[in-house]
């Protein structure tokens, strides 16, 4: 079974600080995915990285950034934490030859007060 | 952007067979049709995937017209666990050129005794 896992389900931070999600993946894919989910909404792609070290932007890229040094880690890094972005975040992994077939994290539930 | 359309909410009973349909009338010559679950403070599961005729697995049944321009996941018997949110994707990218995979608000399927 693909195991995606994410640091924390829950968090809470306050405005300005710098936070750090953390996902791992043990399937050896290729590629991993950073979304976040709002009400009416759906998933929003924020970044997302096809290698290591490699990442392309999403949708909705502004105000975070992302890291891969390891195949199997990849991390999402909000610089200055603001309101509007607290959120639930999913990260997701795949094989390269399909994006189609996402295996899903069990969500971080970020509040930033 | 293949933009889809799917119902808001179905209500079903445990053991009937549901159909949900999601139409998506300028899907692109290269676009695969995918289907995700979600339950709550999970993130969502591939179910299916296909291009066109029908296609099916253990979970479930995905008929595609040949025009392409709508799809229906069909669950049969349905139990109360699969009381989910059911998401339809039509794309063949994430980032990029091409159509890319979108998850819409998706269909929140109820199942009762």
């Amino acid at each position: 079974d693909v195991k995606v896992t994410q640091s924390s389900r829950y968090l809470v931070k306050r405005t300005g600080e710098k936070v750090f999600l953390e996902c791992v993946q043990d399937m050896d894919h290729e590629n991993m995915f950073w979304y976040r989910q709002d009400p009416g909404l759906g998933l929003r792609l924020i970044y997302f990285s096809y290698d290591v070290k490699m990442k392309e932007k999403g949708d909705i890229p502004e105000g975070y950034s992302v890291s891969r040094e390891k195949k199997e880690r990849f991390s999402l890094i909000l610089e200055s934490a603001s309101t509007n972005q607290t959120s639930m975040y999913l990260c997701a992994s795949s094989y390269s030859g399909s994006v189609y077939e996402q295996y899903f994290g069990p969500g971080t539930r970020l509040t930033v007060t | 952007l293949a933009k889809t359309t799917q119902p808001i909410s179905m209500d079903s009973y445990e053991g009937q067979e549901v159909n949900i349909t999601c139409s998506h009338n300028n899907i692109a010559t290269n676009d695969y049709i995918t289907w995700y679950q979600q339950f709550p403070s999970q993130g969502p599961r591939f179910i299916i995937q296909g291009y066109k005729t029908k296609v099916t697995n253990e979970v479930a049944s995905l008929f595609i017209p040949a025009d392409r321009k709508s799809s229906t996941l069909s669950l049969p018997r349905v139990s109360l666990s699969d009381t989910a949110v059911y998401y339809c994707l039509v794309g063949d990218v994430v980032t990029g050129g091409g159509n890319k995979l979108t998850f819409g608000t998706g269909t929140q399927l109820k199942v009762e005794l």
